[in-house]
């Protein structure tokens, strides 16, 4: 099965700052992207999906996604201490179906 | 409407008893997934189902795990003769169609004593 990585945790940050979260993947046809946010003890919650080239906003979130590099990133700006979890993000390969990563741990210092 | 729903939440079983545990997906949704998580690490893809049809077991165990999403009611994974090493977290999700988002339920918590 193909791998999905992510940036090695745990990613600090102080309150008000950016976070920023990579995810590389390995195939160019790849044509859905997903972030989801774990928080201990609890399930994953979908926060964007993207698909095509570019930067998708959602409130305080942004997603980039860059197919030629092959890599998908999560901004978090004006971090806060409740953004502390942590950040899977998701591929769907061409005849696969839905590869997470390891996931990345955010805490976010108050 | 309903999200996805999965129980039981917390299932205590003894070492080579059965377990079963049950996923509703969200409305108009047919596509399941099921998911394993142990504590502090990701999550590992077990098996992908459509209405009927099992897609990709690719991740489940050949022996005593099994999965199925009959035409009428939950999809339902079920684990034979139970370990110790099946203690985890199992998480359903489930989407609308192929290569869209999928939702999670809020998984069931195995724990084999």
């Amino acid at each position: 099965q193909k791998e999905v990585e992510q940036n090695s945790g745990p990613l600090s940050v102080p309150e008000g700052a950016i976070a920023s979260l990579n995810c590389t993947y390995s195939d160019r046809v790849s044509q859905s992207f997903f972030w989801y946010r774990q928080y201990s003890g609890k399930s994953p919650e979908l926060i964007m999906s993207i698909y095509s080239n570019g930067d998708k906003e959602d409130g305080r979130f942004t997603a980039q996604l860059n197919k030629a590099s092959q890599y998908v990133s999560l901004l978090i700006r004006d971090s806060q201490p409740s953004d502390s979890a942590t950040y899977l993000c998701a591929v769907i390969y061409y005849g696969q179906n839905f590869v997470f990563g390891p996931g990345t741990r955010l805490s976010v210092l108050p | 409407n309903a999200g996805v729903m999965q129980n039981p939440r917390h299932l205590v079983r003894r070492r080579g008893q059965e377990a079963r545990l049950r996923c509703s997906p969200m409305k108009g949704h047919s596509h399941v997934y099921w998911y394993r998580q142990l504590p502090e690490e990701g999550l590992k893809f077990m098996v992908y189902l459509q209405k009927e049809n099992i897609i990709d077991e690719s991740g489940m165990p050949k022996e005593r795990f099994s999965a199925e999403f009959p035409k009428e009611g939950p999809s339902i994974l079920r684990i034979q003769q139970v370990v110790r090493g099946d203690s985890a977290a199992y998480f359903c999700a489930s989407s609308l169609d192929r290569n869209t988002e999928a939702f999670f339920g809020q998984g069931t918590r195995l724990t084999v004593v």
